[in-house]
């Protein structure tokens, strides 16, 4: 069974703080999506890591991805207000064409 | 530019009565189409995609159905609806790549529909 594992589920952190969030996944994809839902929302497209190694920046916001390890990270840098939502990673199963996504990951940046 | 439509976008309905949502893309060709249900604070299941015209794939047994009738229309049904099928529903596409390859986009979602059993 696929799993897709992101920690921490729940984050509160001040503005101007740094943090990293982790997505773990068991198979073996190179590709791995990044995703932000604000309340009561959609969900809005962030990120696309097609390779290992890959590193995309937007912003505040880093995400990476080493497919040895089976792992991504989303960095926050000196985070805002404005970030505060819900941020999902997701993976293709093994064939490719479901897209399975972690639990999410739901931060609050307070003042 | 491509766009997804959902609707409705709110929906109240009694428990054992029929369920009927629909999704549509526009502006790309032979999409591959998904149906998530997120319940209540908690994260996206997957519950049917589809990579073509009459080609459904079923994640988790339930009482809910889907169907492609045509290749940009994707409907999620169910016969009788249970409490535990309230939650949020979201349609997503995937561009396919053309070549039978694996589709290499992010998939797009809908604006969702907030579906409350009652």
């Amino acid at each position: 069974e696929l799993k897709v594992e992101q920690n921490p589920l729940f984050l509160s952190m001040q503005e101007g703080k740094n943090y990293t969030i982790y997505c773990n996944y068991s198979t073996t994809s190179d590709r791995l999506y990044w995703y932000r839902q604000d309340p009561g929302k959609s969900l809005e497209s962030l990120f696309v890591l097609l390779s290992n190694g890959a590193v995309k920046q937007e912003g505040r916001l880093m995400a990476s991805l080493d497919t040895k390890a089976r792992l991504s990270t989303l960095h926050i840098t000196a985070a805002v207000h404005d970030l505060s939502a819900t941020y999902f990673c997701a993976v293709e199963g093994e064939s490719g064409y479901a897209l399975n996504f972690g639990k999410g990951t739901s931060l609050l940046v307070t003042p | 530019s491509q766009t997804i439509h959902q609707w409705p976008a709110t929906l109240v309905q009694p428990v054992g009565s029929p369920l009927s949502l629909e999704c549509t893309v526009e502006g790309t060709s032979n999409p591959n189409l998904y149906w998530y249900r997120q319940a209540a604070g908690r994260g996206l299941q997957l519950l049917f995609y589809s990579v073509g015209i009459g080609q459904i794939s079923s994640e988790v047994p339930q009482n809910l159905s889907a169907s492609r009738p045509q290749d940009r229309q994707f409907i999620l049904s169910s016969k009788k609806l249970l409490l535990s099928d309230s939650g949020f529903y979201l349609c997503a596409w995937r561009k396919f790549s053309g070549d039978f390859s694996r589709p290499t986009n992010e998939a797009f979602f809908g604006q969702g529909t907030r579906l409350t059993v009652v």
